[in-house]
């Protein structure tokens, strides 16, 4: 089965640092592109950015960049999304979702998605 | 960045309707416009790619048109598992952004 695999539940306190991690299984891990999406409580979607497994080639959305940084371990099929300073509005959910790029063309969709990793930050 | 406007952002249907959401792209965008369907407390799931392109394994009743900044997802015969949040996206150039969401609710 194809699927993507989210790391579990995390609480932490503002100004810690997470790593939240997204599993790749029953696919080439390589052949396709992983992006990271936001769902804060009661909103919608937002871009975050994505990562190329093969060469960590990655794009972040200005609205992201320097906030997250995102990395991967393509020998266990895995991708990272990370932050060095957690702020109470970090509070969401993050779900990672594939993209089929190779042969110079590209899925035009995130067909597969993970379960999502919901981050609380509270003091 | 390329804004998405959905419309509307909520409706209210029946089972057996018709429904009709649109997505307008603030610029030209092709065919590289997605929708997904979430269901509450779950995660997104791909119908449509490509604009038109039905993802395998959804339902028919589903279709998807447009291109450029114009785009419509039509749900045909609305059945009691559709009503849920839809969500279009870009994937023309970064950053991939997605609509506001359109909330389908039982009338």
């Amino acid at each position: 089965e194809v699927q993507l695999v989210q790391s579990g539940a995390e609480m932490k306190k503002p100004g810690e640092s997470l790593k939240i991690s997204c599993k790749g299984s029953g696919y080439s891990f390589i052949s396709y592109w992983i992006g990271w999406v936001r769902q804060m409580p009661g909103k919608g979607l937002e871009w975050m950015g994505i990562i190329y497994p093969g060469d960590s080639d990655t794009t972040y959305s200005p609205s992201f960049q320097g906030q997250v940084t995102f990395s991967a371990d393509k020998s266990i099929f895995t991708a990272y999304l990370k932050w060095s300073s957690l702020q109470a509005s970090d509070t969401a959910m993050y779900y990672c979702a594939r993209r089929y790029c190779g042969g110079g063309r590209c899925l035009n969709a995130f067909d597969i998605w993970g379960q999502g990793t919901m981050v609380t930050v509270s003091s | 960045d390329i804004q998405l406007t959905q419309s509307p952002s909520f409706l209210s249907a029946s089972v057996g309707d018709r429904v009709t959401i649109t997505c307008r792209a603030s610029q030209d965008i092709s065919s590289y416009l997605a929708w997904y369907q979430q269901e509450p407390g779950k995660a997104p799931k791909l119908l449509i790619y490509g604009a038109s392109t039905l993802q395998s394994g959804v339902p028919s009743r589903f279709s998807g048109s447009g291109s450029g900044t114009d785009f419509t997802l039509t749900i045909n015969s609305l059945q009691p598992e559709d009503f849920a949040t839809y969500s279009c996206q870009q994937l023309y150039s970064y950053p991939q952004t997605f609509g506001q969401g359109t909330k389908v609710e039982i009338k």
